[in-house]
């Protein structure tokens, strides 16, 4: 079984920084996805970015970006000049390959963007 | 293009009803899926459904079960409700294709009073 770890249950950043969360995952397929969501106090889970573990590049998306390493089952995410909207609990979150739905999600990371 | 809609919002039970949930998927995805949050046990996946089938399940007990019609809304039901019950349940979406982002809804916060 898969399984994903967050081992930052908190962080803190101050606006406009650059800060980065890490994440792990175990699993023994060559084919996957991952992902990192964004739970606001509003409890929506907001897609921030999704890798695709046979592209060797890495994912970005505006602020956003990944550091994908495939050997060392790593996925962090940084988050550049961090703006307080950004405050939000962080999901990794990982998906096998083939017609696999399934999502396994990490505890999550606080972020906290003070100002 | 309208995203994933869950009713209720919000709803209080007690221990030993029932309760139903309903999810609208986002226009044309097939596949829906369950997950339960909790702060104790994060969130977990209860079942995933394509096509009125279910494909995939959790490790939850049999008091959790789903069904999902032909225009793929969904529901999912707890019977015999429990304290341990009360949690946001999240409705996701996604289209068809390995690895296709899966879209939430914002939650049924279910309170087992």
């Amino acid at each position: 079984a898969q399984t994903v770890t967050q081992s930052q249950p908190e962080m803190s950043v101050q606006e406009a920084e650059t800060v980065t969360l890490s994440c792990t995952y175990d699993t023994s397929e060559n084919n996957y996805y991952l992902f990192w969501y964004k739970q606001p106090p509003s409890r929506q889970m907001i897609l921030v970015i999704r890798q695709e573990a046979y592209k060797q590049q890495n994912a970005t998306e505006n602020r956003f970006s990944v550091n994908f390493q495939k050997a060392a089952k790593s996925f962090s995410l940084k988050i550049s000049d961090s703006q307080l909207g950004d405050t939000a609990m962080y999901f990794c979150a990982f998906m096998g390959g083939g017609s696999n739905y399934k999502l396994t999600f990490g505890k999550g990371t606080l972020l906290t963007v003070n100002p | 293009k309208a995203g994933v809609t869950q009713t209720p919002r919000y709803l209080i039970k007690t221990r030993g009803q029932q309760v139903t949930l309903s999810c609208s998927p986002i226009s044309g995805h097939r596949s829906v899926s369950w997950y339960q949050q909790t702060p104790g046990q994060g969130l977990q996946f209860l079942f995933e459904y394509f096509s009125e089938t279910q494909r995939n399940k959790g490790n939850f007990p049999g008091r959790f079960s789903g069904r999902q019609f032909s225009n793929s809304r969904s529901e999912m039901n707890v019977s015999t409700l429990e304290l341990g019950d009360s949690a946001l349940y999240l409705c996701a979406s996604s289209s068809t294709g390995p690895g296709n982002t899966i879209y939430f809804g914002e939650g049924s916060w279910l309170t087992v009073v």
